[in-house]
This record gives structure tokens, sequence and C-alpha cells, in this order.
């Protein structure tokens, strides 16, 4: 069975600070693919990044970066300068490779993050 | 745009009621899901459907149903008889590809029962 774990509940930042929120996961599988989404206020999931479990590379995009490491199965996501806008709660998720039957997603159970003036 | 629908986006229902959250999208994908959201449990599968007239059970699918008629549509029912039906619920849908993974949410249906 697959499993998400973001230990990290609740977070909370000044502005302009930098933040990492941690994720590790669970999988049989050796083909995976693992997920960020942000969920604002509004409550829907806005997609961040998905990473295949081949691509160990790190990626920046503008003040998000992501630290892919398949030795401790962690995907951590860093917001660098932390900003107002990047309050919401981030999930973390992963998917097994379609194998002829629709693949689902596990999700963590979500860190809070609270950016403050 | 091609995008996921649900509807409505607030749903207040008495106890021992059914209700039916809609779901329908134009992005041709096939596999469709239903999501829970309870606060700090995550999100939850329910269902899921990889093409029409398909459909499997998730992780907590007791209490409620689902249909798969039309590749656009995947409502969801929400029984009597599921014990705490008061939850967020998202629609998610994906192309069937076997290596595309963009899934695709709605904005979601809080439904509350009084």
């Amino acid at each position: 069975a697959q499993k998400v774990t973001q230990a990290q509940t609740e977070i909370s930042v000044v502005e302009k600070e930098d933040v990492t929120l941690d994720c590790v996961y669970e999988t049989r599988d050796t083909t995976y693919y693992l997920f960020w989404y942000k969920q604002p206020p509004s409550g829907e999931l806005v997609f961040l990044i998905r990473r295949n479990s081949f691509d160990e590379q790190n990626e920046i995009s503008g003040r998000y970066s992501w630290n892919f490491q398949k030795s401790t199965s962690s995907f951590n996501f860093t917001i660098t300068a932390s900003q107002v806008v990047d309050s919401a709660v981030y999930f973390c998720a992963l998917s097994e490779v379609y194998t002829g039957t629709a693949s689902k997603l596990t999700f963590g159970t979500g860190t809070r993050l609270q950016v403050t003036l | 745009d091609g995008g996921i629908t649900q509807s409505p986006k607030y749903l207040f229902r008495k106890e021992g009621q059914n209700v039916t959250l809609s779901c329908e999208q134009n992005l041709n994908h096939d596999a469709m899901y239903w999501y829970r959201q309870d606060p700090g449990q995550g999100l939850r599968l329910i269902y899921y459907s990889q093409i029409v007239n398909d459909f499997q059970k998730g992780d907590i699918a007791e209490g409620y149903s689902v249909s798969r008629e039309k590749k656009e549509s995947f409502p969801l029912t929400v029984t009597s008889a599921q014990k705490n039906p008061t939850a967020f619920y998202l629609c998610a849908s994906r192309s069937g590809g076997p290596f595309n993974y963009g899934y695709t949410f709605g904005s979601g249906t809080r439904l509350t029962v009084v």
C-alpha cells in the first residue's frame, strides 16, 4: 500500500523567511509519480509540480524549489522569501503508474503554512 | 476553457436524506475520481472510474454510490448510510494515457448535513 506522510501539521513564518515543507512517502512500486498541490482558502487544488521516480534532479521554479531524494523516500518543498500569498495548505501526493487500471493519487494530510507580515 | 465543474459549491441537507453531487468535465478525460476532505485528514479516495460504465471503490466507499453513464459525468450520491457526511468533496479527472499524469481538480462541493 502507498502512504504519504507530511509530519508538519502547521508552520508559521514571517514574510521573507525561507520555509521547507517535508514529505516522506512509501511505495512498493519502482515507478511512480510525486506531486505537490497548493490549496488556498477557496478550496480548489492548484497543481505545483509533478516528478517521476526516475528523475531525481532538483527543480527550481521562481521562489519554489523541490528536493527529491529516492534514497530517503523524500520529496521536500522549499519556498524562498515567503510571501503572505503563500499562505495555504500544501499537499504532497503519490501516484502509481498506469498498469491497466486507473491510477490513484494518495495524499498526505497536508501542511498548513501561515505567512505573516 | 476545459475544466471540471462541480455543483453546487455549498449544499445543505437534513440527516437521513440522500444527496447527489455533480461532477462534469469537458477535457475528454477517461478517468474520474471522487475525494473527500476532512480537517487534518487530507484527501481520501471514495470512488474512481477509468471508463464509462465501470468504477471501483476507493478507500472510504461505504455509504457512497456513483455512476458513470457518460464520459463527461461522474455524479456521487451520499446516502443515508454514510455516518458522517459533512465534508468537502473534490472531483478530479485524468487522461487515460499510460504516461499522462496530469490530474485536474474541480473547485469542490462543501456538504453540510444538519
